[in-house]
């Protein structure tokens, strides 16, 4: 199957720190990749879709100017956790869609990144 | 609402023993798809199986098998044969047309040897 690689799998930073998270598509072109945010125990909370070459989708409460998408390529989207403060710790993970929207599509996960803020 | 709702928070099974996975959705579209994914303690989400909404057979792939009853809007996983590494969490998760992959809050399993 496709494989979607995702990097750092774990961070720990300092407080007003920025983190940054990549996030690749290896085998296929992906026209629209998606970041989610989980916390222990729950469910993955969908942050943001981000198409390739355009701006990114925020969902609603989601901060745009504190998590950065950019999608320059049609196989690496970057998370940039800005000025990072110990509620941003959780687990983000972000995944890679070919063409974005059908319904029968299984999207394809990274590995996940634990972040920590100190 | 919520579009996906697994009752489960979580599940004990016995080693080689069968166990279903509960699902239920809400949806008015016609055209929608259906799928579980496996997240080991490792944070990876492993893709299982799919379930299209207008598919007459229920899906199998290999150990899994999802039950599809469109009209009570179920979608549950069957997993033959428990293993020890089945011990997982499992999200159920469905994308309407043009909309994104949404997921229920997960059914935490734990296969006992």
């Amino acid at each position: 199957g496709a494989v979607v690689s995702q990097h750092p799998s774990r961070v720990i930073c300092k407080s007003g720190t920025s983190v940054k998270i990549e996030c690749r598509s290896l085998d296929f072109q992906a026209t629209t990749m998606f970041w989610y945010r989980q916390f222990p125990k729950q469910s993955l909370m969908l942050m943001a879709t981000s198409n390739e070459g355009s701006k990114a989708t925020y969902e609603q409460g989601v901060e745009k100017d504190k998590f950065l998408i950019n999608h320059a390529s049609l196989t690496l989207s970057t998370l940039t956790v800005t000025s990072a403060h110990p509620e941003d710790s959780s687990f983000y993970i972000c995944s890679a869609s070919g063409t974005g929207a059908s319904t029968n599509e299984k999207l394809f996960f990274g590995s996940g990144t634990q972040l920590s803020v100190l | 609402a919520q579009k996906i709702t697994q009752t489960q928070p979580g599940m004990f099974v016995q080693e080689k023993e069968a166990v279903t996975l509960d699902c239920t959705y809400d949806t008015s579209d016609q055209s929608y798809g259906l799928f579980w994914y496996k997240q080991p303690s490792s944070g990876e989400m492993i893709f299982l199986i799919y379930q299209g909404s207008y598919d007459e057979q229920n899906a199998t792939e290999g150990r899994y098998s999802l039950n599809f009853q469109k009209a009570r809007k179920s979608a549950n996983l069957v997993i033959s044969a428990s293993q020890l590494g089945d011990s997982a969490m499992y999200f159920c998760a469905m994308r309407e047309a043009g909309r994104q992959l949404t997921f229920g809050s997960g059914t935490q399993l734990t296969v006992l040897p």
